[in-house]
C-alpha cells in the first residue's frame, strides 16, 4: 500500500491561496489519489480526485506532477470555514483498497481573519 | 437528502459492559464501512459489508469486538466487556457500491470510565 506524507500543520488567512502538498512516493500505477476534508465534529468528506496533470472542481484543484510522486491539493481563496484537517489517499480508483480508506494523520489547516 | 445517522451521538459506561452502536446507511447504498478515530488522527478501519456480507473484518482489534448487517441496511457494531482503550470516536460510512466514495456519518463518541 502506497504511504503518504503530508505537513501536519499549516496556517493560513482569509483571503489566501493555500497549497497542501502530499508525497506518495511507492504510487502504484493504478493508483488514483483522493482527498478528504473533515470539519471539527464530522466525519470525513470527499472533495477532489485525480490520477495526473491537473483536475478542478468547485471546490478545489488537484495538481499532479509527471512522476506522481506527490501531488498538491491548491485551495483558492480560503475563508475560515476552510479550516479542517485535509488528509491524502492513495489507492485504487475511488480510493478503496479492498474496500477499506486508508487514512493518515492530516494536514490540520488554519485560516485566520 | 437523509446522509449517514448514527446513534446514539454520545456513549458513557462504565468498564465491563457491552455497547452496541448503531449505523443507518443512505438508503439505497450497497456497502457499510465502519472505522474507529482517536483524537489527532485518521479514521482507522475496522470492518465492511456489502448488502449483509461481511467482506472484510480485518480491522477488528479483537474478538470482543463485532459487526453485523443482517438485512443489508442497518448495521450494528458490538464491543463487549468493554475496556478504557476502547474510548474512541466510532464511524460508520456508506456507500452506492462497493469500492465507490464513502460516505461518512456524525460518528458515536464512546466513553468507557
Amino acid at each position: 500500500l502506497a504511504k503518504t506524507t503530508q505537513p501536519i500543520s499549516m496556517d493560513s488567512y482569509e483571503g489566501q491561496e493555500v497549497n497542501i502538498t502530499c508525497s506518495h512516493n511507492n504510487i502504484a500505477t493504478n493508483d488514483y489519489i483522493t482527498w478528504y476534508q473533515q470539519f471539527p465534529s464530522q466525519g470525513p468528506r470527499f472533495i477532489i480526485q485525480g490520477y495526473k496533470t491537473k483536475v478542478t472542481n468547485e471546490v478545489a484543484s488537484l495538481f499532479i506532477p509527471a512522476d506522481r510522486k506527490s501531488s498538491t491539493l491548491s485551495l483558492p481563496r480560503v475563508s475560515l470555514s476552510d479550516t479542517a484537517v485535509y488528509y491524502c489517499l492513495v489507492g485504487d480508483r475511488n480510493n478503496n483498497q479492498g474496500g477499506k480508506l486508508i487514512f493518515g494523520q492530516g494536514t490540520e489547516l488554519s485560516v485566520k481573519p | 437528502g437523509a446522509g449517514v445517522s448514527q446513534s446514539p451521538r454520545y456513549k458513557v459506561t462504565k468498564r465491563g459492559q457491552d455497547v452496541a452502536l448503531r449505523c443507518d446507511p443512505i438508503s439505497g447504498h450497497v456497502s457499510l464501512y465502519w472505522y474507529r478515530q482517536a483524537l489527532g488522527q485518521g479514521p482507522e478501519f475496522l470492518t465492511y459489508f456489502n448488502y449483509e456480507a461481511q467482506q472484510d473484518k480485518s480491522g477488528l482489534p479483537n474478538d470482543r469486538f463485532s459487526a453485523e448487517r443482517p438485512e443489508g441496511s442497518i448495521s450494528t457494531l458490538t464491543i463487549q466487556r468493554t475496556e478504557q482503550r476502547d474510548s474512541a470516536m466510532y464511524r460508520c460510512a456508506s456507500s452506492p457500491k462497493d469500492r465507490s466514495t464513502q460516505y461518512f456519518g456524525p460518528g458515536t463518541r464512546l466513553t468507557v470510565l
